[in-house]
């Protein structure tokens, strides 16, 4: 059974043209992340919720955003993809506290033409 | 930022031998974990190992932990073609945020 669901699981855009990437869960956790990994590289933490509460890392481009919506959903949007946005997008979740196990989804990847 | 340094990168191997790769860290942690990430998906957790225990066992991982030299070991016993994966070490600061290693690409030929 599915618990972190990303969809689509292949996005192909335009330079510039916005882009929306979707995760759900079905675990309840109170913590939602956004990873962006490339190529042969470690996941690398963009933001996330605690609850409704947004937490950005310092070095995410303010080209990344995020909403939400609820418990269960979480978007990223990318206002504006060059071609050095093109990676793979990671969606984790967890249960707040040190020490807990990160669930991922299998990942959206992102092509940019 | 990325905290753990994975080596090797790149481990081949032949099926049912051993697999061993290392995590290094830069400052003090709670827990260090394990994911393993197959080809094109996300990640998977393997086992977690607190500050203070050494060693600890799950099926065929054994993983080790040295606080003092902030490094870890993870090893595959018996190694599977299914095994054939990225392994990453992640370690939490202070909160329940974690930073990954650049991981070791392991390909066990049949």
């Amino acid at each position: 059974d599915a618990m972190v669901i990303q969809n689509p699981r292949y996005q192909v855009t335009q330079f510039g043209k916005p882009v929306t990437l979707s995760c759900s869960q079905t675990l309840n956790h109170n913590v939602m992340y956004w990873y962006q990994q490339k190529s042969s590289q470690a996941p690398k933490l963009l933001f996330h919720y605690y609850d409704k509460d947004f937490n950005n890392e310092a070095d995410t481009p303010d080209n990344f955003q995020s909403r939400r919506p609820n418990t269960s959903f979480c978007f990223l949007d990318i206002r504006s993809p060059g071609l050095g946005d093109a990676a793979m997008y990671l969606c984790a979740t967890s249960r707040v506290g040190v020490g807990e196990t990160q669930y991922f989804g299998p990942g959206t990847r992102l092509l940019v033409l | 930022s990325q905290q753990g340094e994975e080596d090797p990168q790149a481990l081949s191997i032949q099926e049912g031998e051993n697999a061993t790769m290392n995590c290094s860290y830069k400052t003090s942690i709670n827990n260090l974990q394990w994911y393993r990430q197959n080809s094109g998906r996300g990640l998977v957790h393997l086992i977690l190992i607190r500050s203070n225990e050494r060693e600890k066992h799950s099926g065929r991982l054994r993983v080790t932990l040295d606080t003092s030299k902030k490094s870890s070991s993870l090893l595959i016993t018996a190694s599977r073609a299914a095994d054939t994966a990225s392994y990453f070490c992640a370690t939490d600061e202070d909160d329940y945020k974690l930073s990954f290693g650049a991981g070791t690409t392991v390909t066990v030929r049949a």
